[in-house]
């Protein structure tokens, strides 16, 4: 079993649309998560980052985590062709010295539709 | 600020050759690390370093090699590139729980 799992999609919005991002983990290990837009070809841009149960909120972007069920979404409102883009989740560990091992889903591929 | 630079973008190697990925930094991040993204893999960690002098495994570091002599730098050597190596590379480094990835080298292996 994969420590952090994501539905590959793609799916597909129309524009304005909510869109609801979802991956499931299972080590109880990660310390927080991390959610990247990778758009194609080119590397992976952070997006937010969330430590604890409930939501964080940064612009049209929200990020939850639910640790009871070991689930971590991330909505996204207002959609617009421009987040059109593969998304992943990653799980996160320390390691001794300082930084951080992220461990990633898949990806899931949006397409936002005019 | 450039951020995180790889260098080449695109290669083409032949079974058994070598090469270096280059990655370099301008952030003054100590932790920097090497990630490959396969298709319906998602991005593995192969190497990670939390500063000059030091690197340790990740989880897939079989038939790589790095070494850092410098906060800036952190190279990928391949030694013997095998078919099994073609994949994207990207390199990344980060502060506190900002991680940054540079743009990715392409790499085909014949």
């Amino acid at each position: 079993q994969k420590e952090v799992e994501q539905d590959p999609g793609p799916l597909s919005v129309p524009e304005g649309a909510i869109v609801s991002l979802n991956c499931t983990y299972s080590n109880s290990a990660f310390q927080y998560f991390m959610w990247y837009r990778q758009y194609s070809r080119k590397g992976p841009e952070l997006l937010m980052y969330t430590y604890s149960s409930g939501n964080k909120e940064d612009g049209r972007f929200t990020a939850q985590v639910d640790k009871s069920s070991k689930y971590i979404s991330l909505f996204i409102r207002d959609s617009q062709p421009s987040d059109s883009a593969t998304y992943l989740c990653a799980g996160v560990r320390g390691v001794t010295g300082g930084g951080n091992k992220l461990t990633f889903g898949t990806g899931t591929q949006l397409k936002v539709e005019l | 600020n450039a951020g995180v630079t790889q260098t080449p973008k695109f290669q083409v190697l032949k079974t058994g050759q070598s090469m270096t990925l280059q990655c370099a930094q301008d952030m003054n991040h100590e932790y920097m690390s090497w990630y490959r993204q396969d298709p319906g893999m998602g991005l593995r960690l192969i190497h990670y370093s939390v500063g000059a002098g030091i690197t340790d495994q990740g989880e897939v570091p079989n038939g790589y090699n790095v070494s850092r002599s410098t906060t800036e730098d952190f190279p990928l050597r391949l030694l013997s590139a095998a078919p099994s190596q073609t994949s994207v590379y990207f390199c990344a480094s980060s502060r506190q729980e900002t991680q940054y990835f540079g743009p990715g080298t392409r790499l085909l292996v014949l």
